[in-house]
């Protein structure tokens, strides 16, 4: 696979390799983070989410980890599928009393060639 | 039901028309949102609604008015917009109070003409 940063957005693999997408986030307090796929025209559809507790979290083909020294998160596909292409989204959320909002990285656009 | 509903999908008004985009969902989340996102870009935060009440409002024009009638329903009423103000409107739900789980609508795709 090969790693992007947000200062480069767009990611091309081929069909059945790993992809990683990474993300810097911005502040120290925020507590929980998600991953959003968005296809084009349709709404942000979540992928996975961690906690600020955990720094590594795994589901279907897809895994999260979280480097809270460095504020890094990562995403990682196996086995990429041409389903897969979509804009892939950040996002860290920070709670604050009765506040909470949930801010958006800016993303970065995977392309799965056949 | 664990979506997120929002009509209309597409929005074309004038620039001098008065007109309201509608969210709902029945997950029983007590946080409800709304997004601005412009093409190629990631959504922007513009309100926050917590247990029905505004919460959050990240400085957006006056032309842009939410509005949340019941723990279920949240709407934007949009008046005296410009065509800068076209892009997806996105509306969201959670579970509010520091629980997790944000869930986004498909969106209103809005064009001011």
């Amino acid at each position: 696979g090969e790693s992007v940063g947000l200062h480069l957005p767009t990611l091309s693999v081929q069909e059945g390799d790993n992809s990683i997408i990474n993300c810097a986030y911005s502040n120290s307090a925020s507590d929980y983070f998600i991953w959003y796929k968005q296809e084009s025209g349709k709404g942000p559809q979540f992928i996975i989410d961690i906690r600020s507790n955990m720094d590594k979290r795994q589901g279907q083909r897809v895994t999260v980890l979280l480097n809270k020294t460095v504020k890094h998160l990562s995403l990682q596909i196996a086995a990429t599928q041409p389903g897969d292409s979509a804009v892939y989204f950040c996002a860290e959320n920070i709670s604050g009393g009765s506040n909470y909002k949930l801010t958006f990285g800016k993303g970065t656009l995977l392309t799965v060639n056949p | 039901d664990t979506e997120v509903t929002q009509t209309p999908k597409h929005l074309v008004m004038g620039m001098t028309n008065k007109k309201s985009l509608k969210c709902e969902q029945h997950m029983g989340h007590r946080a409800m949102y709304w997004y601005k996102q412009k093409a190629k870009k990631p959504p922007e935060l513009m309100f926050v609604y917590s247990y029905e009440k505004l919460s959050i409002n990240e400085s957006v024009p006056s032309r842009f008015s939410p509005e949340c009638p019941n723990s279920s329903l949240l709407n934007l009423h949009l008046h005296a917009l410009q065509p800068e103000d076209s892009a997806l409107y996105l509306c969201a739900s959670s579970q509010g109070q520091g629980k997790y789980g944000y869930t986004f609508g498909s969106g209103t795709r809005l064009t001011v003409v």
